[in-house]
């Protein structure tokens, strides 16, 4: 079956720009994670869906970071004038998280480049 | 919050020996802990994963093992091939949520 997806998969933007990253998770999964992966460091968590509820963003780092689930489905991330300490793969996951399964499966990523 | 630490950071083997990646956490709260694979340019891969109820876990060449006492766990990788070469991080999770990675080993295994 189709695996989570993200778009773009390539992101450049200039300093002060906005951007918006997409994550279409695994078709029922209730649960939905947004992480940043620096290079050459492990991910590290940003924010936690339970369907539409934001119900952990402990790690956005900033005000400038917003992140959205409304139907329960679709997420985006949204980093508003974005600084250079911003570059980094974003990576969105999906777990059941119901039950006895709570795997998360990863998405390709996007790649956030700052100029 | 939780803490995991992972090593080695490198590791070379030939191919059909073994690899041992250890990662020890903080949180006694934690009740979950995946081992994940990441080549490069790709996205990270469930490769096995080990619930607190569980000592020891086994799929085919790869093994984990946890240690609740001592707040360590261990992947194993027997008779290692080329395709095996990538980054491995561990995680813990208190209460099956986010995921705490460590900082990764990058393994390389010689043909």
């Amino acid at each position: 079956g189709a695996g989570v997806s993200q778009s773009p998969r390539y992101k450049v933007a200039k300093r002060g720009q906005d951007v918006a990253l997409r994550c279409d998770p695994i078709s029922g999964h209730v649960s939905l994670f947004w992480y940043q992966q620096a290079l050459g460091q492990g991910p590290e968590f940003l924010t936690y869906f339970q369907n539409e509820a934001q119900l952990d963003k402990s790690g956005l780092p900033s005000d400038r970071f917003f992140a959205e689930r409304p139907e329960g489905s679709v997420s985006t991330l949204k980093i508003q004038r974005t600084q250079q300490e911003d570059s980094a793969v974003y990576l969105c996951a999906s777990s059941p998280g119901t039950g006895a399964s709570y795997e998360q499966y990863f998405g390709p990523g996007t790649r956030l480049t700052v100029t | 919050g939780e803490n995991v630490e992972q090593h080695p950071s490198t590791l070379s083997v030939q191919e059909g020996d073994s690899a041992v990646i250890k990662c020890t956490y903080s949180d006694s709260a934690s009740n979950y802990f995946p081992w994940y694979k990441q080549e490069l340019g790709k996205r990270p891969q469930l490769i096995i994963d080990i619930r607190s109820n569980v000592g020891e876990k086994k799929d085919q060449r790869i093994a984990v093992t946890l240690n609740k006492t001592a707040k360590h766990f261990s992947l194993h990788i027997t008779e290692t091939q080329p395709e095996d070469s990538a980054v491995y991080f561990c995680a813990a999770s208190p209460g099956f949520q986010k995921l705490v990675f460590g900082t990764g080993t990058r393994l390389l295994v010689s043909p």
